[in-house]
């Protein structure tokens, strides 16, 4: 089945500084990818989305990168804030398949002032 | 409304007690769907209604868990004799069309004791 998982759990940065957050997937298939932020108490939030014709997708901010020979997203933050504190999600979903986001375990991204 | 809106936004109960949770979609989305998130862990797919389709019950991980949408709006999802590994948090995200543009609440949290 399809599995989508990030490679750490919790990032720290300081204020100003670039983030980058990784996430893998294992579902070729796969043609649609987001970002959610997910602050404390709150539900999810659309960040940025990608699909699988592009490999990179830019937004206020934030970067997208897409390398579909090896699975792999990434969400870069640019001057990240402490506003940025939270809780980062990728997901996928094949379109044309089961028609469900999956969703990975998150990676907690804490801004230093 | 502006958003998605789910109540309770908490609910304790019983164990052996059946809970029943709300969801208001935004106004004019199509499809609506249920995600269960425990603590510290990503979003667990439950179900999803698409329009006056079957809905896609895939997910949901016994039979004690049902939901309905009545009249392609508010959605309830229904947990019979609960149990406290159903502790969580339930979210309920609407999109406009099957699988674009997610809006979510901001959830229930279920805790049982």
């Amino acid at each position: 089945g399809e599995s989508v998982g990030l490679h750490l759990p919790t990032l720290s940065v300081q204020e100003g500084d670039n983030s980058i957050i990784n996430c893998a997937y294992s579902n070729s298939a796969s043609d649609y990818f987001i970002w959610y932020k997910q602050e404390s108490g709150k539900g999810p939030q659309f960040i940025i989305d990608i699909r699988s014709n592009m490999d990179k997708r830019q937004g206020q901010r934030v970067t997208v990168l897409l390398n579909k020979t090896v699975k792999h997203l990434s969400l870069q933050i640019a001057a990240t804030q402490p506003g940025d504190s939270a809780v980062y999600f990728c997901a996928e979903i094949d379109q044309t398949g089961a028609n469900n986001l999956f969703f990975g375990t998150g990676t907690r991204l804490t801004v230093i002032p | 409304g502006a958003g998605v809106s789910q109540s309770p936004s908490n609910k304790v109960t019983e164990k052996g007690k059946d809970v029943e949770l709300r969801c208001d979609p935004i106004s004019g989305h199509t499809a609506l769907y249920w995600y269960r998130q425990s603590l510290g862990q990503g979003l667990e797919f439950l179900i999803y209604f698409q329009g006056n389709s079957a809905p896609d019950k895939s997910g949901l991980p016994s039979d004690r868990f049902s939901a309905e949408r009545t009249g392609g709006s508010v959605s309830t999802l229904t947990i019979q004799r609960t149990q406290q590994e159903d502790s969580a948090v339930y979210l309920c995200a609407s999109s406009p069309v099957l699988n674009y543009g997610y809006t979510f609440g901001s959830g229930t949290r279920l805790t049982v004791v």
